[in-house]
């Protein structure tokens, strides 16, 4: 398995508070995405980074922000948490040359009650 | 952005062979053609990519057609445990480079 590893992978937070989550990988790839998934839907990217300090928004960015200060470790924040954030969070990585493989985290469920 | 377009559901008997196919038709040229699969929640599951050539291995054949505009995603022998959500994705080119966008995928339920 490709080394990617999510954290928390379970979390239960309150409306209005802050949250991160993180991604942390050990194939010092150049490309890192979080994507989140609900119920009944595909994945949905929410900011993806191309290498260190450098992030763009994907198609659900609103209410989240990024950040990559190294290159193993892609945070993602919930500045002030919403029900409508409840969700599955997945990170990737992958290096996109010669065609390699994209590997997905496991996953972080996030409630927000 | 390079967008695909998948049929929601498929139906296939177990044993058979699955197509799913995929549109991409503005994909670019040197961008790559990735399938990946997910079972219930979790982490999507890396299955063949290819660029412009057909591939096969141990999971699964891609046929990418000669205009690149679209692909199939074969599973030779359908088995109850391919029942998933398969996913087509193409890779975004210019400033968007590395921009990977999923689109709705197709649910396949294979059955006996």
């Amino acid at each position: 398995d490709a080394g990617i590893t999510q954290s928390p992978r379970h979390k239960v937070t309150e409306t209005g508070t802050p949250v991160t989550l993180r991604c942390h990988q050990t194939e010092n790839h150049r490309y890192m995405y979080w994507y989140r998934q609900d119920p009944g839907h595909g994945l949905r990217l929410i900011h993806y980074s191309y290498g260190v300090k450098d992030t763009d928004k994907g198609e659900v960015s609103d209410g989240y922000s990024v950040s990559r200060s190294k290159t193993e470790d892609f945070l993602l924040t919930l500045e002030s948490a919403t029900s409508s954030q409840t969700s599955v969070y997945f990170c990737a990585i992958s290096d996109l040359r010669g065609g390699n493989t994209i590997y997905f985290g496991e996953g972080s469920w996030l409630t927000v009650v | 952005d390079a967008k695909t377009t998948q049929p929601p559901s498929m139906d296939c008997a177990e044993g058979r062979a699955a197509n799913l196919p995929c549109n991409h038709s503005t994909i670019s040229g040197n961008e790559y053609v990735y399938w990946y699969r997910q079972i219930h929640s979790q982490g999507p599951q890396y299955i063949i990519h290819g660029l412009k050539n057909n591939e096969t291995n141990e999971m699964a054949s891609l046929i990418i057609t000669e205009d690149r505009k679209s692909s199939t995603l074969i599973l030779p022998h359908a088995t109850l445990r391919d029942t998933a959500v398969y996913y087509c994705i193409a890779v975004a080119g210019g400033t968007s480079y590395g921009k990977l966008t999923f689109g709705q995928g197709t649910i396949l339920t294979v059955h006996p």
